[in-house]
């Protein structure tokens, strides 16, 4: 069980393209689901919550404008890099927490987006 | 400010070498410590959630335990297949954000 899906697994695109992430729960709903950055063996960075049915809270210094994150279903929130620029080079992860298990459970991750802008 | 710090860096052991990984933490009112693996190329799977002083969990070689200032993960005789990065985490009083380590990088040689 607690199984989340992310897609695609990696992406590689031109400088100046914007690339949508898609974070899925399929087994479980999720109320809230994260996204998080993680550099070359450096630990998960957080970068947005993610609320269904309301705004994102962005953490300090994430560019909310750059990184548009959409919740609208309890089992699907989507991370959109707009107009991506080769430092926005990444692995971007997601996690989501299921909604009926209570606020102190794991949050369950997907395999990651290699995202790779030329 | 939580704050998560994972020792050592980097470990290399000999397949059937036991050892322990150590995560220490300051958070005002611990909801929750979790143990996660994660392998190259891959999101964080999850390990064990540890909720008080004083408990414990295992899963085959893996055995986790906290106390009020850290947690330790002990691997007991490894094989090359645990080979990976350790990833400990707490979850504050607001329940909400998970704050990671650095992280371990365990190596099991052959």
């Amino acid at each position: 069980g607690a199984v989340v899906s992310q897609h695609p697994s990696r992406v590689i695109c031109k400088s100046g393209t914007s690339v949508k992430i898609e974070c899925r729960s399929l087994d479980f709903q999720a109320t809230t689901m994260f996204w998080y950055r993680q550099f070359p063996k450096q630990s998960l960075m957080l970068m947005a919550t993610s609320n269904e049915g309301s705004k994102a809270t962005y953490e300090q210094g994430v560019e909310k404008d750059k990184f548009l994150i959409n919740h609208a279903s309890l089992t699907l929130s989507t991370l959109t890099v707009t107009s991506a620029h080769p430092e926005d080079s990444s692995f971007y992860i997601c996690s989501a927490r299921d909604r009926d298990r209570g606020l102190s459970q794991p949050q369950h991750f997907g395999d990651g987006t290699r995202l790779s802008i030329l | 400010e939580d704050q998560v710090t994972q020792s050592p860096e980097a470990l290399r052991l000999q397949e059937g070498e036991s050892s322990s990984l150590n995560c220490s933490y300051t958070v005002s009112g611990l909801r929750g410590l979790f143990w996660y693996r994660q392998d190259p190329g891959k999101g964080p799977e999850f390990l064990f959630t540890l909720y008080s002083a004083g408990e414990e969990k295992e899963k085959e070689r893996l055995k986790a335990t906290l106390t009020k200032k850290e947690s330790f993960l002990h691997i007991t005789a490894p094989k090359p297949e645990d080979s990976a990065t350790y990833l400990c985490a707490v979850l504050g009083p607001g329940a909400q954000k998970l704050v990671f380590g650095q992280g371990t990088r365990l190596t099991i040689n052959p």
